[in-house]
């Protein structure tokens, strides 16, 4: 299962609005609806962002928000902060061969 | 409050085996599936291996199947991932993930990780 594909790096100034996508087949991605993002600080363990596609946890900011189209998933961060200076990974189910999960390559957020 | 907290991690050289653990306090440990992920150095993450909250399901990737097998004890809200057969490509830190529900729900809690480091 090769890992899904993300860019390797997006910066924007403060408040702006960044979006990274998340590339699969429609063997992960396109095949369900269980698409997460998780943000890791240095050194630090990664943390749950966006369930399901589109849901927030409980406590994460609304300022960030997921959508997928086919095989293509996407996080978007409004109102960008330095805090969210971080690298962030997608993640997906997928059924075949076996169940199991596949991450994207990751995407290092930078803010200006 | 949540706590997830790996343990077991160390040097080893290649070919030796290792068992790492993970403790959970804070939710209802009998009810959560239970997943491993590693983290080589300086790289993404790869997920490795899955338990189902009652044992009856063990997934695992293709990189390390036949070599870890993943157990669980839910009287003592612990898991475990022996990992025999190390080769240098094991080199990460691994975690341990929580995700209340079956295979496919997300991953919402995580512990600080434990390095494991397979060199002669």
């Amino acid at each position: 299962q090769s890992a899904l594909t993300q860019p390797a790096s997006v910066s924007g100034s403060p408040g702006q609005s960044i979006t990274i996508s998340c590339t699969g087949t429609s063997s992960d991605i396109g095949g369900y609806n269980y698409v997460s993002w998780f943000q890791q600080h240095p050194g630090k363990a990664p943390k749950l962002m966006i369930y399901d596609v589109t849901y927030r946890p409980s406590g994460v900011s609304d300022r960030f928000s997921g959508s997928k189209s086919g095989n293509t998933a996407s996080l978007t961060i409004s109102g960008l902060q330095a805090d969210d200076e971080a690298d962030y990974y997608c993640t997906s189910y997928t059924g075949t061969p076996i169940p199991s999960y596949v991450f994207g390559t990751g995407t290092k957020v930078s803010v200006l | 409050q949540v706590q997830v907290v790996e343990s077991g991690g160390g040097v080893v050289q290649p070919g030796r085996s290792l068992r790492l653990s993970c403790a959970a306090s804070g939710i209802t440990f009998s009810t959560h599936a239970m997943h491993w992920v590693r983290q080589a150095p300086g790289q993404g993450l790869e997920w490795v291996a899955f338990i189902s909250s009652d044992a009856s399901d063990k997934f695992y990737a293709a990189s390390v199947k036949g070599r870890f097998t993943v157990s669980r004890d839910n009287p003592k809200n612990t898991v475990s991932l022996q990992l025999n057969d190390l080769r240098p490509g094991d080199t990460a830190v691994y975690f341990c993930g929580g995700a209340a529900g079956t295979v496919e729900a997300p991953f919402d809690i995580w512990g600080q990780g434990t390095l494991v480091t397979v060199s002669s």
